[in-house]
């Protein structure tokens, strides 16, 4: 079966670290993505592990482990925009379909002055 | 500008109706995609063409069907509108080709069934 988990909702303060994580259990597995979407808004891709380890990229970074089936986004230096709701989605190839991501239920961030 | 974008923004009607959302991209991309984003922001796929073939057909009512024209369009049109069908539907799309294969997403359009 598909399963990604994140939590629901994390409340953080401006100029700290907070990170958001994410486990699946997948069919396949061929890469994890996260998104950022503020409200009302389309998501935006922030980053794209295939490989375990590290992605680092400005104030965010993305941490992927495949044996264990775990990724984390880690944002720095947080500011009042990054309060949004922030994606995981594992790329499947279940069913020869090569491209099919599917998402977790997002997480809510809520940052704080 | 280059981007992804859906026709209409919005999108209200009554039960029973049948409704089409438009979706074009200029990104040169060959894979286009239809999501549902229901009300607990779950994002969920319903299709996707390659080059204007169907790739991925997830169980979705019948009433849905999908149309791609050519590689920068891809439509939805949706007969029969139930209650359930109110959501927020995306349109997105990737380059296959590229092995960069992040999805650029079109800015939804929200439907209300009445």
């Amino acid at each position: 079966g598909q399963n990604i988990d994140q939590p629901t909702e994390m409340t953080a303060t401006e100029g700290a670290i907070v990170q958001i994580n994410c486990t699946y259990q997948t069919s396949g597995f061929n890469g994890l993505f996260w998104y950022q979407q503020h409200a009302g808004e389309a998501p935006t891709f922030l980053s794209y592990n295939v490989l375990d380890g590290l992605e680092e990229k400005g104030r965010f970074s993305s941490f992927l482990s495949r044996s264990k089936g775990y990724s984390y986004l880690l944002l720095k230096e947080l500011q009042m925009k990054d309060s949004a709701s922030y994606l995981c989605a594992v790329r499947d190839r279940a069913g020869g379909a090569t491209n099919k991501l599917i998402f977790g239920t997002g997480t809510l961030l809520a940052v704080q002055p | 500008d280059t981007a992804v974008s859906q026709t209409p923004k919005y999108l209200v009607t009554q039960m029973g109706n049948d409704k089409s959302i438009k979706c074009e991209q200029n990104l040169g991309h060959d894979t286009m995609y239809w999501y549902k984003q229901d009300s607990k922001k779950f994002l969920k796929i319903m299709f996707s063409y390659n080059n204007k073939e169907l790739i991925i057909n997830e169980t979705v009512p019948n009433r849905f069907s999908p149309k791609s024209p050519d590689k920068a369009h891809l439509n939805l049109h949706i007969n029969s509108l139930e209650l359930g069908d109110s959501a927020v539907y995306f349109c997105a799309s990737s380059h296959q080709i590229s092995g960069r294969y992040e999805q650029f997403f079109g800015p939804g359009t929200r439907l209300t069934v009445l």
